[in-house]
């Protein structure tokens, strides 16, 4: 009955290699996101899709492309792979993409490039 | 440019005592303060929310302050517990469409037994 769930919890990659994390809810929400947090925690938002569609897309390098099959699910692929997107990988969920709305998150990825 | 300023980084607290986390907010856009926490090895859960219109909100132990002149919310823990040691994050979304969160760069809280 978990909210929002993350596959896999670890990932331990080469450098160059493409690979992807999986996120689904079952809060019946219509926005989700994806947050990187770094060595330091801090965290910062990547992406937010509502109802499928993008509507949030921070600087980040285009290696990095989201994918939401329906709004149950937000998948992150990562091409070419760097030592820099070492990092948690968190993706989060809320009602809408309304301020005030709680966002739930998930139990994080991390994300290790060797 | 942070627009989320927050401190301290990291903050040591005896049980029993009060922890106080500051933070300081640039874009006065921002209509939406909410604190969330963060233990280890887990995502960061919301914790408690203030909006603009009022100076204090309080959920049992734990208070936000807000100053809006001053541009400055903080979150209070009172007696303090060690199942309260976690990281603390305040953040701000501003008003519009694409309403996304900007995070503090977090507060690492111990409390001591």
């Amino acid at each position: 009955d978990t909210a929002v769930s993350q596959t896999p919890k670890y990932l331990v990659t080469q450098m160059g290699n493409d690979k992807s994390i999986k996120c689904e809810q079952n809060l019946g929400h219509d926005t989700m996101y994806w947050y990187k947090q770094d060595s330091k925690k801090f965290l910062k938002i990547m992406f937010s899709y509502n109802n499928k569609e993008l509507i949030i897309n921070e600087t980040v390098p285009n290696r990095f492309s989201p994918k939401s099959p329906d709004k149950a699910h937000l998948n992150l692929h990562i091409n070419s792979l760097e030592l820099g997107d070492s990092a948690v990988y968190f993706c989060a969920s809320s009602q809408d993409a309304s301020s005030g709305n709680e966002q739930f998150f998930g139990p994080g990825t991390r994300l290790t490039v060797l | 440019q942070q627009q989320v300023k927050q401190s301290p980084q990291s903050l040591i607290v005896q049980k029993g005592g009060i922890s106080i986390i500051n933070c300081a907010y640039e874009n006065t856009a921002f209509d939406y303060f909410p604190w969330y926490q963060q233990f280890p090895g887990k995502g960061p859960a919301l914790l408690i929310a203030i909006r603009p219109d009022v100076s204090e909100k309080k959920e049992g132990r734990f208070t936000i302050s807000f100053n809006k002149s001053a541009k400055q919310f903080s979150l209070h823990i009172m007696d303090s517990q060690p199942g309260d040691s976690a990281t603390y994050f305040c953040a701000a979304t501003p008003s519009g469409s694409a309403r996304q969160l900007t995070f503090g760069s977090g507060t690492q809280l111990t409390v001591l037994p």
